[in-house]
């Protein structure tokens, strides 16, 4: 089974500093990745995914992952972040065999953005 | 399309009350899911279904918690008696298999026991 870590609680950064926010997943298939952002009082939405191709995926606000196959990692990054950037973000998983592609979804990153 | 639609959106209880949460899917989505997220445990998968069907209700913390799927635009999650501990968001998901089960979330209920 898969299961994902996403290893800060919470990244501090100041407005227009770049931030990277680090997701590692554990599987013994291939997997499909997701990267979902929070905003207060709302529910998760996607912000961008790997499914297969290039490993470098891009959402429409400037936001970037890398699939990183060997060191089984696919961290978020921006060069310069936003005020309205403050937000949950959860870093998902789901393995292609089987076929059914359920996510397990790690316990979250907080992005807290300062003037 | 108007989304994944919950309601309510905020619902205030007292302790041994049933509460009735209630989820309406994106027309066409073939499996929908139910999570309860909480500071101290994070966001938990509760229980899916697909094609209506429950597949997965290892999630469902126990026997006060059920849900139904009686079609394919309806589903319910049912706290019967609820307790103080069962404060927390629950979210509604839908999703498209063909779509690798891509996540539409609905915008949460938010439950308070006394």
């Amino acid at each position: 089974a898969q299961s994902v870590t996403q290893l800060d609680s919470q990244v501090p950064v100041f407005e227009e500093a770049p931030v990277e926010l680090r997701c590692n997943y554990s599987s013994s298939v291939s997997v499909y990745l997701f990267w979902y952002v929070q905003y207060p009082n709302q529910g998760l939405q996607l912000l961008l995914k790997y499914l297969s191709g290039s490993t470098l995926v891009e959402s429409i606000n400037g936001f970037e992952a890398e699939f990183n196959k060997s060191q089984t990692s696919f961290h978020l990054r921006k060069p310069s972040v936003h005020i309205s950037d403050t937000a949950e973000y959860f870093c998902a998983v789901s393995e292609t065999a089987g076929g059914s592609y359920i996510p397990t979804f790690g316990r979250g990153t907080s992005l807290i953005v300062h003037p | 399309d108007a989304g994944v639609i919950q309601s309510p959106r905020h619902e205030v209880t007292e302790m041994g009350q049933e509460v009735t949460l209630r989820c309406k899917p994106i027309s066409g989505h073939d499996y929908l899911f139910w999570y309860r997220q909480t500071m101290m445990r994070g966001l938990e998968l509760l229980i899916y279904f697909n094609n209506n069907v429950p597949i997965d209700d290892s999630g469902m913390p126990e026997d006060r918690f059920s849900a139904k799927m009686p079609n394919a635009s309806f589903s319910t999650l049912k706290i019967q008696p609820s307790e103080p501990r069962d404060s927390a968001v629950y979210f509604c998901a839908s999703s498209l298999r063909s779509s690798y089960n891509e996540q539409f979330f609905g915008p949460g209920t938010r439950l308070t026991v006394l």
